[in-house]
């Protein structure tokens, strides 16, 4: 069953430009991940939320979680062309328990 | 240091035909491993998931199957391969559940059948 939808599909910037893209859940959760995927690639972890934090950061990363809304947000902070992935989120779902992905949101970063 | 191998990088494949996609995890013990399959511009769907050797749960019904012969190798299997089950195919494990810590995933398989 599909937990968590990212918001938009698609985002085109301009190097140097913030991103943002959403993530909405259905259920309660533990925690929401976010996930980067370049093209033909495997899937790399990037950041970790709690439920019962708000905001998290790691480098040019800014990751929020609004529990009341189900809601996160991942903020990438002076994009570069080396940006350009499908970013998803991830949270728990399913009949066991495991992670469930969202479809992504396609990340392009012009030079 | 931890490491996750998949192979083949890319299979090419008739209808009908058998599969075997091969998943190694080196640096750590007792992993939880999970497979995911990827159709184009989708996310990930998971297949199967091990928390121990011989120990698979399926989470969805398919034309695969999956096996757990030693403590850091998953198997995913198919005696026939359908048209629909062309997609990226993606190994990973976690230190325990995944819904509490990350995964890390493989690199991949691109299957096509054709």
């Amino acid at each position: 069953s599909q937990q968590g939808e990212e918001d938009p599909q698609a985002l085109s910037i301009q190097e140097g430009e913030n991103a943002t893209m959403n993530c909405s859940y259905k259920t309660s959760i533990n925690n929401l991940q976010w996930y980067r995927q370049n093209s033909g690639r495997g899937l790399v972890h990037l950041i970790l939320i709690r439920s019962n934090e708000r905001e998290k950061h790691s480098g040019r990363l800014r990751v929020t979680l609004d529990t009341s809304k189900k809601s996160s947000s991942l903020l990438i902070t002076a994009s570069r062309a080396a940006d350009t992935a499908s970013y998803f989120c991830a949270t728990v779902g399913g009949s066991q328990g495991n992670l469930i992905f969202g479809k992504g949101t396609k990340l392009s970063v012009k030079p | 240091s931890q490491t996750i191998h998949q192979w083949p990088a890319t299979l090419v494949q008739p209808v009908g035909s058998p599969l075997s996609l091969e998943c190694t995890v080196e640096g750590t013990s007792n992993p939880n491993l999970y497979w995911y399959r990827q159709a184009a511009g989708r996310g990930l769907q998971l297949l199967f998931y091990s928390v121990g050797i011989g120990q698979i749960s399926s989470e969805v019904p398919q034309n695969l199957s999956a096996s757990r012969p030693q403590d850091r190798q998953f198997i995913l299997s198919s005696k026939k391969l359908l048209l629909s089950d062309s997609g990226f195919y993606l190994c990973a494990w976690s230190v325990g559940l995944a819904a509490i810590n990350e995964q890390f995933f493989g690199p991949g398989t691109r299957l096509t059948v054709l």
